[in-house]
């Protein structure tokens, strides 16, 4: 079955810190970039991070840039979100989610195809 | 950054009948676009990607139409299992990826 798992949410107290995990399994995980992202009742779904396939080319929003670092070991078909600082507008429910796509004239344009169940997260004293 | 704004915020319709949900961006993002299924308690599911083509098993009653700033997506013949809150996502001018704060459709 082609699916994504996420897991490591849980409760943390303002300026902690968490270690999201994502596995991925029915597919080859190298070929594709991943992304977290995180849906708020505030905020709606909010993109957070992008990793490319080889692992090179890394992206964050702005709400998350220098707090958050994202990485994949494609021998263990897996993608992390390392959370520091935490705030408690970072609680939510956060999802990986695969990207499809193709790139073209030196552009790249990538689409959401496979979303795991969400980890929850709450950052809270 | 592009906006990306959905109407309308929510849409009570019959079965059987059908719904229209419209997506506008800020700036064009020619036809990538994508919309997504949401229902209650569950992930996000793609329905809908370059504006107009259908993800894998997704029934011919969800259509997606529209290219530039304008979009709309069609459910046709509405079933009960169609409840749920739609989100558009533009990736013409990515990242950051935006995503539209959803329509949630009522099936009376």
């Amino acid at each position: 079955e082609v699916q994504l798992v996420e897991s490591g949410g849980g409760l943390a107290q303002p300026g902690g810190s968490l270690r999201l995990s994502c596995v991925g399994s029915g597919f080859t995980f190298n070929k594709h970039s991943m992304n977290w992202l995180r849906q708020t009742p505030g905020k709606g779904l909010e993109w957070l991070s992008y990793i490319s396939h080889a692992g090179t080319d890394m992206r964050y929003a702005d709400s998350v840039r220098g707090r958050f670092t994202i990485s994949r070991d494609d021998a263990q078909n897996s993608l992390y979100l390392q959370m520091n600082s935490l705030r408690a507008e970072d609680t939510g429910l956060y999802y990986c989610a695969r990207d499809e796509g193709f790139c073209t004239g030196g552009r790249c344009y990538r689409w959401k195809d496979l979303w795991g169940q969400g980890t929850l997260v709450t950052v809270s004293s | 950054e592009i906006v990306v704004t959905q109407s309308p915020a929510t849409l009570s319709v019959s079965p059987g009948e059908r719904a229209t949900l419209s997506c506008r961006t800020s700036q064009s993002v020619d036809t990538n676009l994508a919309w997504y299924q949401q229902k209650r308690g569950q992930s996000p599911r793609l329905l809908v990607y370059g504006a107009s083509t259908r993800a894998t098993g997704i029934p011919a009653r969800f259509s997606g139409s529209g290219s530039g700033t304008e979009f709309t997506l069609t459910i046709n013949s509405l079933l009960p299992e169609d409840s749920a809150v739609y989100y558009c996502h533009q990736y013409e001018d990515c990242p950051p990826y935006i995503f539209g704060q959803g329509t949630k459709l009522e099936i009376k």
